[in-house]
């Protein structure tokens, strides 16, 4: 069974630009939620996808996007990136909603310069 | 609103003694309580869990957790602290009719030889 894995695992973008970050969720699930976890702090919820639609999302301003695919991998996008967008970026898959469980990737360390 | 409060930065225990890593939640309805770990450079690994049911909760790694409802805790606990147990420890609630998980500050846990 893989796990959830991300792509790609270190990133330098430059304040202004557009990045996309990839999640591929564990077999068999359909649900995958996106956490960026800022330096010395826990993750903070950005959004989830279950079954290709955005179900929930937290308190993250519209440049931050995203989109799930019918195999259930996702993308995270950040537009007009600012400095404070550097960050880890973690994804987590679970089985289904409610999400109890939810396993997370190794994540995407964004740095924006 | 959900929250969750770790109220130690760090935790120092030497190998072989038991360890206690605290958590505090504060929550409207059920608490849905976890517990993660997370590794230098690496995601989140799940650890336990709380639903509903029995107030000790055992997990992965011979971790195992106390829900307390009347001191609104659920600390972490292992018997005999290894080494390797040394990481940073998210104490996580659910989201109240979402899936989204809030996490605490976390605490480093240092286990010395």
């Amino acid at each position: 069974e893989t796990g959830v894995t991300q792509s790609p695992t270190h990133l330098i973008k430059t304040r202004g630009q557009q990045v996309t970050l990839r999640c591929s969720s564990q077999s068999g699930h359909n649900t995958v939620s996106w956490y960026q976890q800022a330096l010395g702090q826990g993750p903070q919820f950005i959004f989830q996808y279950y079954r290709e639609e955005e179900n929930g999302r937290g308190n993250f301003p519209p440049r931050f996007s995203g989109l799930q695919f019918p195999n259930y991998s996702s993308e995270l996008n950040v537009n007009a990136l600012e400095l404070d967008d550097s960050a880890l970026y973690l994804c987590a898959s679970s089985p289904g909603r409610p999400a109890y469980e939810q396993y997370f990737g190794p994540g995407t360390r964004l740095t924006v310069t | 609103a959900q929250s969750v409060a770790q109220p130690e930065d760090q935790v120092n225990v030497a190998e072989g003694n038991p360890l206690t890593v605290k958590c505090t939640y504060s929550v409207s309805g059920n608490p849905y309580l976890f517990w993660y770990v997370q590794y230098p450079n690496r995601g989140l690994q799940f650890l336990l869990k709380y639903i509903t049911g029995d107030n000790l909760v055992k997990g992965s790694y011979g971790f195992e957790a106390e829900f307390n409802k009347s001191q609104t805790s659920f600390h972490l606990k292992k018997p005999s602290a290894l080494v390797s147990d040394s990481a940073l420890y998210f104490c996580a609630v659910r989201g109240l009719n979402t899936d989204k998980l809030i996490f605490g500050t976390g605490t480093r846990l240092q286990v010395f030889p």
